[in-house]
This record gives structure tokens, sequence and C-alpha cells, in this order.
């Protein structure tokens, strides 16, 4: 059964701090891996989709990369602001069914 | 190009009641999923529909139902509520599975 953990649970920074979040995933065989965005009591907003023969995707101040062999892919942001605050969740596609970590709480301070 | 858009929003039920949850995908769209979100939890796969079909299903008991129709919007129906079913319910369209995923803004269900 596909694990997914997400580390940090929660993180605080001051605006302007590059920052990663981090993602681990217990089975290898996946088909990709998206990194969303949860503002709270809304629904999931599509940050990046990295499919599993990629190493990375950028989009703006996102960059995700995987690495399948070792299960872990991190999401970096540069430069962050206080509009970034939201949970972010990744999620590993390997059938049927997105597996989703808890997420990362993230809050930026101004 | 509309998004996934759910309906209703919330919607409180007593334990015991049937609820329907309703969906339409994102144009061009034909698989659409429902997860379920408790609090402070990741979305937990119900179960997928392609093509009028269900194709795949989660760790969910059998009064978790749903339909898909020829235009690919969809139904989850929940019988026999039970107080854990409280959650935030999200539906997902995309083009087959393994494609990019797109959310809607979710329905969240209270049952007391």
């Amino acid at each position: 059964k596909q694990e997914v953990t997400q580390i940090p649970a929660a993180l605080s920074v001051p605006e302007g701090e590059n920052l990663v979040l981090n993602c681990s995933f217990t089975d290898s065989a996946i088909y990709n891996l998206q990194w969303f965005r949860q503002d709270p009591g809304k629904g999931l907003t599509s940050l990046l989709l990295i499919q599993s023969s990629q190493r990375e995707q950028t989009s703006g101040r996102l960059n995700a990369s995987l690495d399948k062999s070792s299960g872990r892919s991190t999401l970096y942001i540069a430069a962050s602001q206080p509009g970034d605050s939201a949970t972010y969740l990744c999620a590993v596609f390997s059938g049927y069914a997105l597996n989703f970590g808890k997420g990362t709480s993230l809050l930026v301070t101004p | 190009e509309t998004g996934v858009t759910q309906s209703p929003t919330h919607l409180i039920k007593t334990r015991g009641q049937q609820v329907t949850l309703r969906c339409s995908s994102q144009s061009g769209h034909n698989t659409v999923s429902w997860y379920q979100q408790a609090l402070g939890q990741g979305p937990q796969f119900i179960f997928q529909y392609y093509r009028e079909e269900e194709n795949g299903r989660g760790n969910f008991p059998p009064r978790f139902s749903g339909l898909q129709f020829p235009n690919y919007s969809s139904e989850l129906n929940v019988n026999a509520l039970e107080l854990d079913d409280s959650a935030l319910y999200l539906c997902a369209s995309s083009k087959t599975g393994g494609t990019e995923a797109f959310f809607g803004q979710g329905t969240r269900l209270t049952v007391v």
C-alpha cells in the first residue's frame, strides 16, 4: 500500500525566504506526482505535475523535483510571500487513485 | 473553459439520512474521482468513474455509491449517514486517469 509522508507538518517563515517542502512515498512504481495548494476550507489547486519520467517541473516561483528511485519529491518556493500561506499537499498516482500526504501548513509572515 | 464545480457548498444532515452531492467535470474531461477529506488529514480516495462505469474504489463501505452521466458529470450518494461521515467531499476530473487532476471547491458535509 502506498504511503505518502510530508515533512514538516507546519512551517512558519518571514516574507522573502526561500523554502523547501518535502514529500516521500514508499512505492516507487508511480505514474506521476502532483503538488496542490489548499486554502482553509477550500478545494485543491493544482500547482505542478511531474510525470514519472521527469526530474523536475517549474512554474513561476515554484520548482518541484522528483527522485522516483529514492521515493522523494521536493517543492521549492522562492521569495515567499504572505499570499503563499496555505496547506501544500503532495499526491502520487500509482494506478487509478491519488494517494495524498497530510500536507504541510505554511505561514509566511510579513 | 469552465472548471470543476460542486454543489452544494455546505450541507447539514441528521444521522441515518441520505445525501447526494453533485459534480460537474471540467470541459473535455471524461474521468471523475471522489475524495473524502477529514479535518487535518489528506484526501482519501472513494471511487473513480470513467465513461459512466466505476473504475476503481477505495476502502469505503457500499453505502457510498456514485453515478456518472453521459455529459461526464457525477453524483456521490451516501446512505445511512454516520457522524464520522462529516468531512469535506472533493470531486476531481481529468482527461484520463493518470493525467493532471483538477479539483472542485468541495462540499462540506456535517452530520449531526
